[in-house]
């Protein structure tokens, strides 16, 4: 059965560090989908980026970036030069046997707190 | 174009009542997905709907239940509340068109149900 883990419960940076939040995954399925989306305290998730498991190529958005590695199942989130709006709840989640719905495992999620 | 909606924001109910929720999903979104969170369990999915029909369940008891309309809106019904079902539901909606775009979920705000 699918499964995703983000062993980091909770993150406290100060403003302008950089801070990554890990995710690791389990499946037996060869096609999936990665996602990562964001909580902020209002409840609505915001979808940030997902990425196939064909296509390992990191990707860079802004602050935001992405290492997907399938050797080691995972697919870790970093944000560079953090600052207090990114503070929030992340998760993590997979999605397997795209074609036949849509179903998401999500990992427990991290919570990051950016202080000023 | 507008996001998902969700009504109400927010409900109260006592045990032994049913309560309905509704979703709205993304104009042209065909597939329709609820999900429950609550600080002990995390992010878990309740079932998906496509095309009217029920496409995916997860492991929740009978007392869940779901719909969705010919406009692709949903309803998800919850009878005989416990207090184990206080929890913020969330509504997911996606294009449901093949390829990673279209199996992309994107989140309504929620309903953050109370039951006493």
């Amino acid at each position: 059965a699918q499964k995703v883990t983000q062993a980091q419960t909770e993150i406290s940076v100060v403003e302008k560090e950089d801070v990554t939040l890990d995710c690791v995954y389990e499946t037996r399925d060869t096609t999936y989908y990665l996602f990562w989306y964001k909580q902020p305290p209002s409840g609505e998730l915001v979808f940030l980026i997902r990425r196939n498991s064909f296509d390992e190529q990191n990707e860079i958005s802004g602050r935001y970036s992405w290492n997907f590695q399938k050797s080691t199942s995972s697919f870790n989130f970093t944000i560079t030069a953090s600052q207090v709006v990114d503070s929030a709840v992340y998760f993590c989640a997979l999605s397997e046997f795209p074609g036949a719905g849509n179903m998401l495992t999500f990992g427990g999620g991290t919570r990051l707190m950016v202080k000023p | 174009k507008a996001g998902v909606t969700q009504t109400p924001r927010y409900l109260i109910k006592t045990r032994g009542q049913q309560v309905t929720l509704s979703c709205s999903p993304i104009s042209g979104h065909r597939s329709v997905s609820w999900y429950q969170q609550t600080p002990g369990q995390g992010l878990q999915f309740l079932f998906e709907y496509f095309s009217e029909t029920q496409r995916n369940k997860g492991n929740f008891p009978g007392r869940f239940s779901g719909r969705q309309f010919s406009n692709s809106r949903s309803e998800m019904n919850v009878s005989t509340l416990e207090l184990g079902d206080s929890a913020l539901y969330l509504c997911a909606s996606s294009l449901d068109i093949g390829g990673p775009e279209g199996d992309t979920q994107y989140f309504g705000p929620g309903t953050r149900l109370t039951v006493l």
